[in-house]
């Protein structure tokens, strides 16, 4: 079945990054874009941005730009996402997410989450 | 850039009908898609462009969407629906979620 599974729990320190991995099965993976949303501890859902597995094409959102680096190795199905200069308020649960094709489609699949936690 | 309000809180009697909106300015243009998240666990999708069930959500979940409202609604509400839900649209290249509401079953 179609599925995102994603790397381990994280403990970094202020000021250091974090790569998170996501890798699909069960369907081709250029043909779903990849999202990457987290949620703090009893927060809501807050989007990061997207990578068009295909192209490479990235979209973030306004707040992460220059801390976000979202990639992917096509050769493994695998996207990644990189957050640097990581902050207490940066400790959520790292979800990536596919959405089929282009345009204004719904997330599905998710993966089961990553939680990064950042402290000193 | 756009927002969309959901209220904090629901709460519906066992086998009642429970209603969730998202309001946003004029949103009955855009797509709306509905998620359901249980403790611990990852969202799940159970409605997309506005009124769509997903494979295996059941038919009691049902959504609709006009002028600045989005409306997810789940009859018979049973104990295993108490969960956070979130609304989903895009707006440009952006995605935006509401804030979410947690629904209890009484």
């Amino acid at each position: 079945q179609v599925q995102l599974v994603q790397s381990g729990a994280e403990v970094k320190k202020p000021g250091a990054s974090v790569k998170v991995s996501c890798t699909a099965s069960g369907y081709t993976f250029t043909a779903y874009f990849m999202h990457w949303v987290r949620q703090a501890p009893g927060q809501g859902l807050e989007w990061m941005g997207w990578i068009n597995p295909n192209s490479g094409g990235t979209n973030y959102a306004q707040k992460f730009q220059g801390r976000v680096t979202m990639t992917r190795d096509t050769s493994i199905s695998t996207a990644y996402m990189e957050l640097s200069r990581l902050r207490s308020d940066d400790t959520a649960v790292y979800y990536c997410a596919g959405q089929y094709g282009s345009g204004s489609g719904p997330f599905d699949p998710w993966g089961q989450g990553t939680l990064v936690t950042v402290s000193s | 850039s756009y927002e969309v309000t959901q209220p904090l809180s629901v709460s519906e009697a066992l086998g009642q009908t429970a209603r969730i909106t998202c309001g946003g300015n004029n949103i009955g243009s855009k797509n709306v898609h509905w998620y359901q998240q249980k403790p611990g666990q990852a969202p799940v999708l159970v409605i997309y462009r506005d009124s769509n069930r997903p494979s295996g959500i059941p038919e009691r979940f049902s959504g609709s969407n006009s002028g600045n409202t989005a409306t997810l609604t789940i009859s018979r509400a049973q104990a295993g629906d108490e969960a956070d839900y979130y609304c989903q649209v895009w707006d440009s290249s952006t995605v935006v979620f509401g804030g979410g509401t947690k629904l209890t079953v009484l």
